[in-house]
């Protein structure tokens, strides 16, 4: 059965900074994983997803690796800012029908 | 606008009282999905649909029902309500399976 851990639970970075969020799972017979952001009482939002056959993939700030061997993916947010204050999830896609295991998230604040 | 939404918003019912929960996507996407988001356990899969008339239990199916009438809608029913079906809940679509999948807004349901 996959499991997904998202280490740390939450996170708290002065603006400006440079951070990775790290997700690790623990069945590497993945077809893609996602990563998503979810704001307080919101749904979530598809930030990346990068394909089993991927090692990264980006968009605008951010960058998101992913290591099948090692079972971990990694996003990178660059040159952070407030408005990326949110719960980030990752989500691996196992399995032949559709398995999307999420870890329990990221919290991150971005302070001024 | 591309969207999936999900009515009502927020919900408070009594133990026993049948409820339905309504989603319904604009993409024409083929397979939609529903979750439950509880604190400390992440996001898990309640039922999915890989397109109309097929559907198959996740990894929490007890206590709810779905169907799949038209590509479009894939309404989650709970029959009977307790007090442990409280939760955040949120539907979710994608073109196919192992494509992005996208979510509503989320119902917030609790049950006394």
């Amino acid at each position: 059965k996959q499991e997904v851990t998202q280490i740390p639970a939450a996170l708290s970075v002065p603006e400006g900074e440079n951070l990775v969020l790290n997700c690790s799972f623990t069945d590497s017979a993945i077809y893609n994983l996602q990563w998503f952001r979810q704001d307080p009482g919101k749904g979530l939002t598809s930030l990346l997803l990068i394909q089993s056959s991927q090692r990264e993939q980006t968009s605008g700030r951010l960058n998101a690796s992913l290591d099948k061997s090692s079972g971990r993916s990694t996003l990178y947010i660059a040159a952070s800012q407030p408005g990326d204050s949110a719960t980030y999830l990752c989500a691996a896609h196992t399995g032949t029908a559709s398995k999307l295991t999420f870890g329990t998230g990221t919290r991150l604040q971005v302070t001024l | 606008e591309a969207q999936v939404t999900q009515n009502p918003r927020y919900l408070i019912t009594v133990t026993g009282k049948k409820l339905t929960v309504t989603c319904s996507q604009n993409m024409n996407h083929e397979y939609m999905s529903w979750y439950r988001q509880d604190p400390g356990l992440g996001l898990r899969q309640i039922y999915y649909s890989m397109n109309v008339e097929v559907t198959d239990k996740g990894d929490v199916p007890e206590g709810y029902k779905v169907s799949r009438k038209e590509k479009r809608n894939f309404p989650l029913i709970l029959e009977s309500p307790s007090p442990n079906q409280t939760s955040l809940y949120f539907c979710a679509s994608s073109a196919n399976w192992v494509d992005t999948q996208y979510f509503g807004p989320g119902t917030r349901l609790t049950v006394l």
